[in-house]
């Protein structure tokens, strides 16, 4: 079992750019949650996704913006980058409502850096 | 307003001493409670969770404690080793709201040599 990936590592932009961040989830798992980590803080909750569709959001700016897949991988685009944006991006996967567990696993994170 | 507050912020111990880390939340409704331990530009990896009745948790060397009461957890790390040196960050879950996980800021623990 790989677990949470993410892909890529590292990434650089400049402001304006858009970025696309992708996330497979561990085997079983159908829940995606993505979270914005800045330097030395705790990650702040972006949105998470279920069957497809967005099923909660944080306080983030429509800028940012999601996608599941039918096969659970998820997706976070952020258009407009702002310095600001400049973070780890956590993805973490969670087992099937009533499955017994609702245990977050994240993935490694890719860090983005705006310039 | 839902809140975990951890401290000491940073600490730094000799290899092979115990320490002990502080929570203390306002998160309401509680669900559970999660310590994380995150190594430096990695996600976070569980090591305990505790539901409201649990007033502990091992998990070998870490010991966690929940006081639903006082709305406190500790983390005990036990013989320190240097692998220990991560950020570990306290998680509570509530059942309402758009942010079912609530986040601390998390303690940096650097074990030194």
């Amino acid at each position: 079992d790989a677990g949470v990936t993410q892909s890529p590592t590292h990434l650089i932009k400049t402001r304006g750019q858009q970025v696309t961040l992708r996330c497979s989830p561990k085997s079983g798992h159908d829940t995606v949650s993505w979270y914005q980590q800045a330097l030395g803080q705790g990650p702040q909750f972006i949105f998470q996704y279920y069957e497809e569709e967005e099923r909660q959001r944080g306080n983030f700016p429509d800028r940012f913006s999601g996608h599941q897949f039918p096969n659970y991988s998820s997706e976070l685009n952020v258009n407009a980058l702002l310095l600001g944006d400049s973070a780890l991006y956590l993805c973490a996967s969670s087992r099937p409502a009533g499955s017994g567990g609702d245990t977050q696993y994240f993935g490694p994170g890719t860090r983005l850096t705006v310039l | 307003k839902n809140q975990v507050e951890q401290s000491p912020q940073s600490l730094i111990i000799l290899e092979g001493k115990n320490c002990t880390l502080q929570c203390n939340y306002t998160v309401s409704p509680f669900s559970n409670l999660r310590w994380y331990k995150q190594d430096t530009g990695r996600g976070p990896v569980s090591l305990t969770i505790m539901t409201f009745s649990e007033n502990t948790k091992s998990n070998g060397r870490y010991t966690a404690t929940l006081d639903a009461d006082t709305k406190q957890s500790s983390l005990h790390i036990t013989a320190s080793q240097l692998s220990d040196s991560a950020s570990y960050i306290c998680v509570v879950k509530t059942n309402t709201g758009f942010q079912k996980l609530v986040f601390g800021t998390g303690t940096r623990l650097l074990v030194s040599p």
